[in-house]
């Protein structure tokens, strides 16, 4: 019953570094997602994907990549840390068709000094 | 204009009250509409979908008017744990991308 895990649930990086945030479904969805949500700006979509192999751009994709090499697995890499980065990042996973609700992980908090 | 809008709120209200939140979109195409809630430092989770003709689970109530693009949410003989902030969702077609609204706080007091 885990529904969509991310790792870490906590994370403080210096500037610059890089680090990868995991996300993984057991709901066979094809639709994952990452969003960032900051205070007063609510939850912002920075990468998707419709499935395995297939990725594209949210509202807010830079500084992330992201790849999707099966459909369980859709990790976002933070290329080079900048404080502007810190903030509460979400991935969701939900049916690929439109007009179905979304599955949220726990998040990750994430802080850049 | 933010594709999604919604009054941040806080709404202070006692236990047993009745309370409404509205939330407008800008994108007449939208297809799709949700609540979610939120508790505070947690992950949104589904509220409750939003139907044309309107749509009630428990002592929550939906409804959508397309013709003013608006949604509202309806809550019935409110308790302490409805305190939470309510995101407003909207599904503007291309797939499953949702747009969030920046959510309105609830907060029910004895």
């Amino acid at each position: 019953n885990a529904g969509v895990t991310q790792t870490p649930k906590f994370q403080v990086l210096k500037t610059g570094q890089s680090m990868t945030l995991q996300c993984a479904q057991d709901m066979n969805h094809e639709y994952m997602s990452w969003y960032r949500q900051d205070p007063g700006m609510g939850l912002r979509l920075i990468h998707y994907s419709v499935g395995a192999g297939i990725t594209d751009q949210g509202e807010v994709p830079n500084g992330y990549n992201v790849s999707r090499s099966t459909t369980e697995d859709f990790p976002l890499r933070l290329l080079s840390a900048a404080p502007s980065q810190t903030s509460v990042y979400f991935c969701a996973s939900g049916d690929v068709r439109g007009g179905q609700p979304q599955h949220f992980g726990d998040g990750t908090r994430l802080s850049i000094l | 204009r933010k594709e999604v809008e919604q009054d941040p709120g806080p709404f202070n209200v006692p236990e047993g009250a009745t309370v409404a939140f509205n939330c407008t979109y800008s994108n007449s195409a939208s297809q799709s509409f949700f609540w979610y809630r939120q508790d505070c430092r947690k992950e949104p989770k589904l509220l409750m979908s939003v139907y044309s003709s309107g749509n009630e689970d428990g002592r929550f109530t939906a409804q959508l008017n397309r013709a003013s693009q608006y949604i509202s949410l309806l809550i019935r003989d409110s308790k302490l744990s409805d305190s939470a902030t309510y995101l407003c969702v909207v599904n503007a077609g291309g797939g499953n991308k949702l747009t969030f609204g920046t959510g309105t706080q609830l907060k029910v007091e004895l």
